[in-house]
């Protein structure tokens, strides 16, 4: 079946780590996106990708960091930066053009200790 | 002023009835808008999504987009008890890449 892959699912880190979220697409969409959602509110962007080797900011990417070597991966890594990680990680794909509509991973929640 | 406003909630409604979810946006370049249901501690799942003006029907689920006035909301016809969860609209702007603006959500709550 076909689908974003989000691993961890949950994740404790100590202060000070950096970890790394994994998120895997075997859609074959070309845009893939990493969100952030804290209790009770929306999603925030933290960076996305429209093309392999190529990613942009999103709107709070202080303290991450990415990467788009393949299509199908595009891992999330959260740095010592960070100020505040506990967080619900998200990763989302769509196709690059048309109804450019997200699908979303099952998420993963990172506790910082 | 945020990109995309919702009503935080709760709203509640009994079983049954049409529940009726709100959205505004700020910018008129706007141009496609998602609305999204999420179950608490679950990733969000797409319910639907407009370009155009007026409305658009998928089963209990209409969505109406008005760009002039700058909203768009979701009525939830013969609400259910599994209906219960967050909605999120999201709003995709022209230029912006393919990246979508998210609301905070509304939650709602279908009463027995």
């Amino acid at each position: 079946d076909g689908g974003i892959t989000q691993s961890p699912k949950y994740l404790f880190r100590k202060e000070g780590q950096n970890v790394t979220l994994s998120c895997e697409q075997n859609l074959n969409h070309d845009a893939m996106y990493w969100y952030r959602q804290d209790p009770g509110q929306g999603l925030r962007l933290i960076y996305y990708s429209q093309i392999v080797n190529d990613f942009q900011k999103g709107d709070i990417a202080e303290g991450y960091s990415v990467s788009r070597e393949k299509k199908e991966s595009f891992p999330l890594t959260v740095t010592s930066a960070q100020k505040n990680p506990t967080a619900f990680y998200l990763c989302a794909s769509s196709l690059a053009s048309g109804a450019n509509v997200l699908t979303f991973g099952a998420g993963s929640r990172l506790t910082v200790l | 002023q945020k990109e995309v406003e919702q009503n935080s909630g709760p709203l509640s409604v009994p079983e049954g009835a049409i529940a009726s979810l709100n959205c505004t946006y700020s910018d008129r370049g706007s141009q496609s808008f998602f609305w999204y249901r999420q179950y608490s501690g679950k990733s969000p799942e797409l319910i639907m999504f407009i370009y155009s003006n007026g409305d658009k029907e998928d089963g209990r689920f209409t969505a109406q987009l008005n760009k002039a006035s700058q909203y768009v909301s979701l009525l939830i016809r013969d609400s259910q008890p599994s209906d219960s969860a967050t909605y999120l609209c999201a709003v995709r702007v022209t230029g912006g890449g393919n990246k979508l603006t998210f609301g905070t959500g509304t939650q709602l709550k279908v009463e027995l």
